[in-house]
């Protein structure tokens, strides 16, 4: 099992510019997340998703958005990069059923917006 | 929302010592608490966790208190090590619904050898 993997590992985009960042897991796992991570800052709920076709904000959803089409799959989309969105992003999945709680992380993107 | 406070900020110890890091949180219905590493330039690591339901759990060197009363839990690293050096975040979650965590800033332990 590859766990969690997250696509692409660094990017950088100019002020703007548009992206998707891609989050797969091959556990089968119900719920996932995107956070960012700030220097020197604990992480922050982006969006998640408790299912596939379903998603929802967390604390932070302004300028971006996401997409679970596929059960394994949970995308994150810049559509106008800003420098305030230059961050690491970590995503995550929970299995979601047997009282399991643990989070599962992706090794993350690091995206610098210029 | 939930809201995760964490001291302190930075803490060094010398090697073979206990460390204690502390965390608060503000909702009742949060019962789900991990602690995580987090290496330079890498993912969060798990290394302890707790539900609501234990008062204390304890892993080798590491250990995780809880006063649910109190609304706080603590981390204790005993006979640190130099490879113990690293961020620590707490975190919480309701462990229902969305399931998401809500993480405290940090803290930077720094073990000298």
């Amino acid at each position: 099992n590859a766990g969690v993997t997250q696509t692409p590992k660094f990017r950088v985009l100019k002020t703007g510019q548009s992206m998707t960042l891609l989050c797969a897991q091959d556990m089968n796992h119900e719920y996932m997340y995107w956070y960012r991570q700030d220097p020197g800052m604990g992480l922050r709920l982006i969006h998640y998703s408790v299912g596939e076709g379903t998603t929802a904000k967390g604390e932070v959803p302004d300028g971006y958005n996401v997409s679970r089409l596929k059960k394994q799959n949970f995308l994150l989309g810049l559509e106008s990069a800003a420098p305030s969105q230059t961050s690491v992003y970590f995503c995550a999945s929970v299995r979601g059923w047997g009282g399991t709680y643990e989070q599962y992380f992706g090794p993350g993107t690091r995206l610098t917006v210029t | 929302g939930e809201n995760v406070e964490q001291h302190p900020s930075t803490l060094s110890v010398q090697e073979g010592d206990s460390a204690v890091i502390k965390c608060t949180y503000s909702d009742s219905a949060s019962n789900y608490f991990p602690w995580y590493k987090q290496e330079l330039g890498k993912r969060p690591q798990l290394i302890i966790d707790i539900r609501s339901n234990v008062g204390e759990k304890k892993d080798q060197r590491i250990a995780v208190t809880l006063n649910k009363t109190a609304k706080h839990f603590s981390l204790h690293i005993t006979e640190t090590q130099p490879e113990d050096s690293a961020v620590y975040f707490c975190a919480a979650s309701s462990g229902t619904g969305r399931r998401a965590l809500t993480f405290g800033s940090g803290t930077r332990l720094q073990v000298q050898p």
